[in-house]
């Protein structure tokens, strides 16, 4: 119940295109959904979050899509750039009756070519 | 914006030997900070929650004697590996979380961690 699924696991883009990322989870008292970018040998870093009261957040060129009734949540990043070639987390939280604590999907590798 | 200061960035360490993380929040007050491990390719492992003053919280499967937590501030937290082993080699991360959760889940840039 406490899993986060995530797909793909890599993910090959041309430079311009949309990079779509999907998660999906079982527990419904997950409260908040973010989105994390992590460079080799770096920590993750924020990229955007959403709660489950709103279905679109949308922040430059990341946009998460999410749908309570299917429990699933999606990364697009429009006009993807070689620069965002990275590995993309998305996960969930529980909220203080969780102790806070965040759930982790598996990572999507992806690589923006040229 | 928030800002968590992990040090040092890497170590190497013989077998046997202690080894020491730190983890800082620099510009907000952590009530609560998170320890990760994460494997070459995968996803971050939680290991362990710790509050402010308070004992840590380990995740099933942790041996809290090896892996010595101590968040004794608000904005330091320490990650002690205690009588590392090779297999103990890892990428650790701290996160950190003000009270209110205003700024989410800040996470410092990882410590990288070879025991020879």
């Amino acid at each position: 119940q406490q899993q986060v699924k995530q797909s793909p696991q890599s993910l090959i883009v041309q430079k311009g295109g949309i990079s779509i990322i999907n998660c999906a989870y079982e527990n419904t008292a997950f409260d908040y959904f973010p989105w994390y970018q992590q460079f080799p040998g770096k920590g993750p870093a924020l990229l955007i979050a959403i709660r489950p009261d709103v279905s679109e957040k949308k922040e430059g060129r990341f946009t998460i899509s999410f749908n309570k009734s299917a429990k699933q949540f999606s990364l697009h990043i429009m006009d993807s750039q070689p620069g965002d070639s990275a590995t993309y987390f998305c996960a969930a939280n529980l909220g203080a009756g969780g102790g806070n604590k965040l759930t982790f999907g598996t990572g999507t590798q992806l690589k923006v070519e040229l | 914006g928030a800002v968590v200061s992990q040090h040092p960035s890497w170590v190497i360490c013989k077998s046997g030997t202690s080894v020491k993380i730190e983890c800082r929040s620099l510009d907000f007050q952590a009530t609560t900070m998170f320890w990760y491990r994460q494997f070459p390719k995968q996803s971050l492992m939680l290991m362990a929650t710790s509050n402010e003053g308070s004992k840590a919280t380990y995740e099933q499967g942790v041996e809290k004697d090896k892996f010595l937590i101590n968040h004794a501030s608000l904005t330091l937290s320490t990650l002690t590996v205690t009588s590392a082993h090779p297999e103990d080699s890892s990428f650790y991360i701290c996160s950190a979380r003000d009270r209110q959760g205003a700024r989410g889940y800040t996470f410092g840039s990882g410590t990288r961690l070879t025991v020879v």
